[in-house]
C-alpha cells in the first residue's frame, strides 16, 4: 500500500496566522492518465471528514479561498492563508492513484 | 444534494456478526460507487472498500477480504455493510462516501464490540 506521512502531527496556530501542512507519499502518485489524485479533508470534532481539495489543488464546492492546494509526484502542500476558529480541526490528505489510503491526520490547534 | 443516512450505533458481543445501512439520497443511486472507510483512534481512516450498487460489483481492501461484505438495494437506494466474526479491532466508526475524492461523507456509524 502507498503510505502517506503528514507532518506536523500538531500545529498550533494563532488566529490570523498561515499555516502550512506537508503530506509525503512513498509512491509517486502520478496515474498513467497523467492525473495526480491527491486530495484533503478536515474533520471537525464528531463530524464527519469534509473534502477540502481533490487532485492537488482544486478547491471542493463551498471551501473558501483561503484553503490552497500544491504539489507533484510524492510531495504535496495544504496551506491555509489566514486561520480563522472554524478551520480548527484534524486535516487529512489520502490519494486514490493507487488503493486508497489515507494520511495519519495533522491537527490544528490554537496556540 | 447528495445525503448518506447511516444507521445508528451498535454495540455487539465479539463472534457476532453486524449489519450497518447507508441510506442515499440526492443522486442517481445505482451508478455511482459507495465507499467504505473505517476510522480508529490511532489508526486514522482505512479504506475497507466498495460496492457499484446498480451491478453489485465489489472491490475489497486485501485486509478486509473475509470481514466486510457488501450489498445494495437499489429499490430503497440503500447500501449495506456486514462485518463479521467481531473482535475489538473492529470497534470503530465506519463512513459510507459516495463521490468522486470521497466528496459526500454519511455521519458515521460507532460500532463497539465488548464482551
Amino acid at each position: 500500500d502507498v503510505v502517506m506521512t503528514q507532518t506536523p502531527l500538531s500545529l498550533p496556530v494563532s488566529l490570523g496566522d498561515q499555516a502550512s501542512i506537508s503530506c509525503r507519499s512513498s509512491q509517486s502518485l502520478v496515474h498513467s492518465n497523467g492525473n495526480t489524485y491527491l486530495h484533503w479533508y478536515l474533520q471537525k470534532p464528531g463530524q464527519s471528514p469534509k473534502l477540502l481539495i481533490y487532485k492537488v489543488s482544486n478547491r471542493f464546492s463551498g471551501v473558501p479561498d483561503r484553503f490552497s492546494g500544491s504539489g507533484s509526484g510524492t510531495d504535496f502542500t495544504l496551506k491555509i492563508s489566514r486561520v480563522e476558529a472554524e478551520d480548527l480541526g484534524v486535516y487529512f490528505c489520502s490519494q486514490s492513484t493507487h488503493v486508497f489510503t489515507f494520511g495519519s491526520g495533522t491537527k490544528l490547534e490554537i496556540k | 444534494q447528495v445525503q448518506l443516512q447511516q444507521s445508528g450505533a451498535e454495540l455487539m458481543k465479539p463472534g457476532a456478526s453486524v449489519k450497518i445501512s447507508c441510506k442515499a439520497t440526492g443522486y442517481t443511486f445505482s451508478s455511482y460507487w459507495i465507499e467504505w472507510v473505517k476510522q480508529r483512534p490511532g489508526h486514522g481512516l482505512e479504506w475497507i472498500g466498495e460496492i457499484l450498487p446498480g451491478s453489485g460489483s465489489t472491490n475489497y481492501n486485501e485486509k478486509f477480504k473475509g470481514k466486510a461484505t457488501f450489498t445494495a438495494d437499489t429499490s430503497s437506494n440503500t447500501a449495506y455493510m456486514q462485518l463479521s466474526s467481531l473482535t475489538s479491532e473492529d470497534s470503530a466508526v465506519y463512513y459510507c462516501v459516495e463521490g468522486n475524492w470521497f466528496a459526500y461523507w454519511g455521519q458515521g456509524t460507532l460500532v463497539t464490540v465488548s464482551a
